[in-house]
């Protein structure tokens, strides 16, 4: 089945720097990947989310990108903001078989963002 | 997404005691999903349901069951077979189960053991 790994764990920027989150997947058949951000306690809110025929997508301060040959893509966030401090989840549909098309979560990226 | 609603916030559980955690959504999604979060863990399905009167196992559903009697309502409950319930329980939606629909969650319930 889908496996999806996220780096870092852990990532520490200066507000106004830029910061990047990158998720490989393992199988070749997922088409969708959204990203998810949590604050501490809360809900996790959908942020943006690309599907695989299209190799970047953006949203203000947000981009995704999507590399479907070497399975990875990344979430892009410019001109942070201490308001950005959050943890953020990858996620990659299943493709076919036993998942049935649902989503495989990243581990989490917990992103803090220094005035 | 004020559309789904979990109770309660926070819920303790007795030893050997079964609890049930409500989920209730007015988005009319025919698909819902219980995930559970762990620290560090990110998310872990449980179960989910694409349609009323079915739900299938997700990748960590021993000691959990559901139901799906209603669109409306996927309650979950945490049998005393699961010896580690301890976690942040989250339930999501999404109009159809399948790859390219977003899941919206709602805001959680905390369960801990007395």
């Amino acid at each position: 089945g889908e496996n999806v790994e996220q780096h870092p764990s852990t990532l520490s920027v200066q507000e106004g720097d830029s910061a990047v989150i990158k998720c490989t997947y393992s199988d070749s058949a997922s088409n969708y990947f959204p990203w998810y951000k949590q604050e501490l306690g809360k809900r996790p809110q959908l942020i943006i989310d690309i599907r695989s025929n299209v190799g970047e997508k953006k949203d203000q301060r947000i981009a995704v990108t999507l590399n479907k040959t070497a399975k990875h893509f990344s979430l892009h966030i410019t001109e942070t903001q201490p308001e950005d401090s959050a943890v953020y989840f990858c996620a990659a549909s299943g493709g076919l078989g036993g998942s049935q098309g649902n989503l495989i979560f990243g581990k989490g990226t917990k992103l803090s963002v220094k005035p | 997404d004020g559309g789904i609603t979990q109770s309660p916030k926070y819920l303790f559980r007795k030893e050997g005691q079964n609890v049930t955690l409500s989920c209730e959504q007015n988005l009319n999604h025919d698909a819902m999903y219980w995930y559970r979060q762990d620290p560090g863990q990110g998310l872990r399905l449980i179960y989910y349901s694409q349609i009323v009167n079915d739900f299938q196992k997700g990748d960590i559903a021993e000691g959990y069951s559901v139901s799906r009697e209603k669109k409306e309502s996927f309650p979950l409950t945490v049998t005393s077979a699961q010896k580690n319930p301890t976690a942040f329980y989250l339930c999501a939606s999404s109009i159809v189960t399948g790859t390219g629909w977003p899941q919206h969650f709602g805001d959680g319930t905390r369960l801990s053991i007395l």
